[in-house]
């Protein structure tokens, strides 16, 4: 079975710049989850979707960050413009309701 | 109070100890709970769940104390291949973790 696909893997852009990141999840997983991790922390819930609807985006900087999961399948996050702080791994995860979440190898983002 | 709290670390054990990690939660109406182990650089993958009833699987054993909101997880007969980030995890409406606990395990 395959596993969650990101892309891309490595990420170095200046900071007031925008980038984005893809998720293509396991097929049949309603929901996907993304985490930011800065290093040395837990990953850190940004966005949960439900199929295409949002459960919680609680923590989602929206002034900046965006993320969308047009017809429930694969998602995308945006930042825009990205700040020094933003300088993370991006993790897209996703689980059948209520189960464990499965993750990708993430995105590692730099910001100069 | 944080949603999921940890023992900060880092653990360092020689091989073939035993080693315990604490877990506390704030939400009572938590509903699953699981630990997951994370290696250096990479992502996040499940080590097991947890049970009411308390689960092994080899030399790995969690437990759940619904009462205390605690969780733990106990790992005997320690190898180097343990040495790794275990983040607690609990689920009400969303997955939240904990910081994370690293393990060190020495020759």
């Amino acid at each position: 079975e395959a596993g969650v696909a990101q892309s891309p893997r490595y990420k170095i852009i200046e900071k007031r710049q925008s980038v984005a990141f893809w998720c293509n999840p396991i097929s049949g997983h309603a929901t996907l989850y993304w985490y930011q991790q800065i290093l040395g922390q837990g990953p850190k819930l940004l966005i949960q979707f439900q199929n295409n609807g949002v459960v919680d985006d609680s923590q989602l900087p929206k002034d900046r960050f965006s993320a969308e999961r047009l017809k429930g399948v694969d998602s995308t996050l945006k930042i825009q413009p990205a700040k020094l702080e933003d300088s993370a791994v991006y993790l897209c995860a996703s689980s059948t309701a209520g189960n464990e979440a499965f993750f990708g190898q993430g995105t590692r983002l730099t910001v100069v | 109070r944080k949603e999921v709290e940890q023992d900060p670390g880092p653990f360092n054990v020689p091989e073939g100890a035993t080693v315990a990690f604490n877990c506390t939660y704030s939400n009572s109406a938590s509903q699953s709970f699981f630990w997951y182990r994370q290696d250096c650089r990479k992502e996040p993958k499940l080590l097991m769940s947890v049970y009411s009833s308390g689960n092994e699987d080899g030399r790995f054993t969690a437990q759940l104390n619904r009462a205390s909101q605690y969780i733990s997880l106990l790992i005997r007969d320690s190898k180097l291949s343990d040495s790794a980030t275990y983040l607690c995890v609990v689920r009400y409406s969303t997955l939240t973790f904990g910081k994370g606990t690293m393990l060190l395990v020495s020759p």
